[in-house]
């Protein structure tokens, strides 16, 4: 089974606080993903990346970064936390391989800025 | 644009009825589509999938989803729904635009609420 973890369930911090969120897939997947979730907002894309050290913006970018200097880790990186980025965050991995198109997601991290 | 929506916030059935979770998409070309099921406080969970081949596809925990290419339409059903069936339902679709790096176009998500 594919296996995406999150490197916390829940986190809290404050305004202006560096936040590192940390995703780690162990299916040698080439795609990862960065989601958040609000409520009636569905999940919107923050940035992907289809190979190490390449990333993509998504729908959402302002005011994240990522990193990927390792295929099965993907870090999401807010600079300066604040309030409107307390969210779900989920990670997501999928392989790149035709017609494999299927996000595997790990348990996600509910972050909260104060 | 490309596009999924899922046109009820909410669906409200009683144990043991059928269940249909609605999704309709607007994309270029041939669509590959997707439903993914989230328990409370946990990830999505890949339900299935259409690619391409017979429109009824069968998927996980008895689901199952019909493509509809006239009505560009995919959704979720369930014979007999199941009180533990309660949960949050988003459908997806590839993005033809960016096929080689497996984004997906997610709807908003219907609440799935099955009654005892």
């Amino acid at each position: 089974d594919v296996k995406v973890t999150q490197s916390s369930r829940y986190l809290v911090k404050r305004t202006g606080e560096k936040v590192f969120l940390e995703c780690v897939q162990d299916m040698d997947h080439e795609n990862m993903f960065w989601y958040r979730q609000d409520p009636g907002l569905g999940l919107r894309l923050i940035y992907f990346s289809y190979d190490v050290k390449m990333k993509e913006k998504g729908d959402i970018p302002e005011g994240y970064s990522v990193s990927r200097e390792k295929k099965e880790r993907f870090s999401l990186i807010l600079e300066s936390a604040s309030t409107n980025q307390t969210s779900m965050y989920l990670c997501a991995s999928s392989l790149k391989l035709y017609r494999s198109y299927e996000q595997y997601f790990g348990p996600g991290t509910r972050l909260t800025v104060t | 644009a490309q596009s999924v929506a899922q046109p009820e916030d909410q669906v409200k059935v009683a144990e043991g009825n059928p269940l249909t979770v609605k999704c309709t998409y607007s994309v270029s070309g041939n669509p590959y589509l997707f439903w993914y099921v989230q328990y409370p406080n946990r990830g999505l969970q890949f339900l299935l999938k259409y690619i391409t081949g017979d429109n009824l596809v069968k998927g996980s925990y008895g689901f199952e989803a019909e493509f509809n290419k006239s009505q560009t339409s995919f959704h979720l059903k369930k014979p007999s729904a199941l009180v533990s069936d309660s949960a949050l339902y988003f459908c997806a679709v590839r993005d033809p635009h960016a096929s080689n790096t497996g984004k997906l176009i997610f709807g908003q998500g219907t609440t799935l609420q099955v009654k005892p």
